[in-house]
């Protein structure tokens, strides 16, 4: 059964340092989006992409943080100088159909910021 | 307001029971209503959904009762198995495919 990879699956990094945490979506999927979960929170949206371009964004999705997808199967978050409060879960997901309520999880990378 | 808000946070049940997940939301724009389960060290994976128009859904011993002048709706379990352990999230989705969930309940079935 397809599914949405995620690399790495913990990364540490030092406050003020950049991080890119990429995911491989299912390969027929068109939308994508990163999602956060703060330990012991609640899962929040981060952005959404579609066409190579940001659909929708929060408001934790600030100018520290870019998406990409670099060619056709990758699509990465890039947090340009992280922060202690960066410290959380991060999942991709992707979907088939626009703006589908099924969206396909990958297990998540946790990023560790000391 | 987009919240989504689920009670309880953690719930313990004996096998064959029937744990419930309650939400309230206060969006009325959502267009779905989906319920996540997540298991420790994966990522959520949808199990349910309904649409507001509905008042009732069922797949196998999964069950959403929904309550449009409420703004609330629940999830069922029927016949818990100890295979059902996880995280449960109620969510509303937004028309633009924004996933708001709620705090997620810990459910723990006993055998």
């Amino acid at each position: 059964e397809p599914e949405v990879t995620q690399t790495p699956s913990h990364q540490v990094t030092q406050m003020g340092q950049e991080v890119i945490l990429r995911c491989v979506p299912i390969s027929n999927h068109l939308y994508f989006y990163w999602y956060r979960q703060i330990l012991g929170q609640k899962v929040e949206f981060l952005v959404s992409f579609y066409n190579n371009e940001i659909s929708e964004k929060s408001e934790i999705f600030d100018d520290q943080f870019s998406v990409e997808r670099p060619d056709g199967s990758n699509f990465t978050l890039k947090i340009r100088s992280t922060k202690l409060e960066d410290s959380a879960m991060y999942f991709c997901a992707s979907s088939e159909f626009d703006w589908s309520y099924e969206q396909y999880f990958g297990p998540g990378t946790r990023l560790t910021v000391t | 307001q987009q919240q989504v808000k689920q009670s309880p946070q953690s719930l313990i049940v004996q096998k064959g029971g029937i744990p419930i997940i309650n939400c309230a939301y206060e969006n009325t724009a959502f267009d779905y209503f989906p319920w996540y389960q997540q298991f420790p060290g994966k990522g959520p994976a949808l199990l349910i959904a309904i649409r507001p128009d509905v008042s009732e859904k069922k797949e196998g011993r999964f069950t959403i009762s929904f309550n449009k002048s409420a703004k609330q709706f629940s999830l069922h379990i029927m016949d818990s198995q100890p295979g059902d352990s996880a995280t449960y999230f109620c969510v509303g989705t937004s028309n633009t495919g924004k996933l708001i969930f709620g705090q997620g309940t810990t459910l723990q079935v006993k055998p």
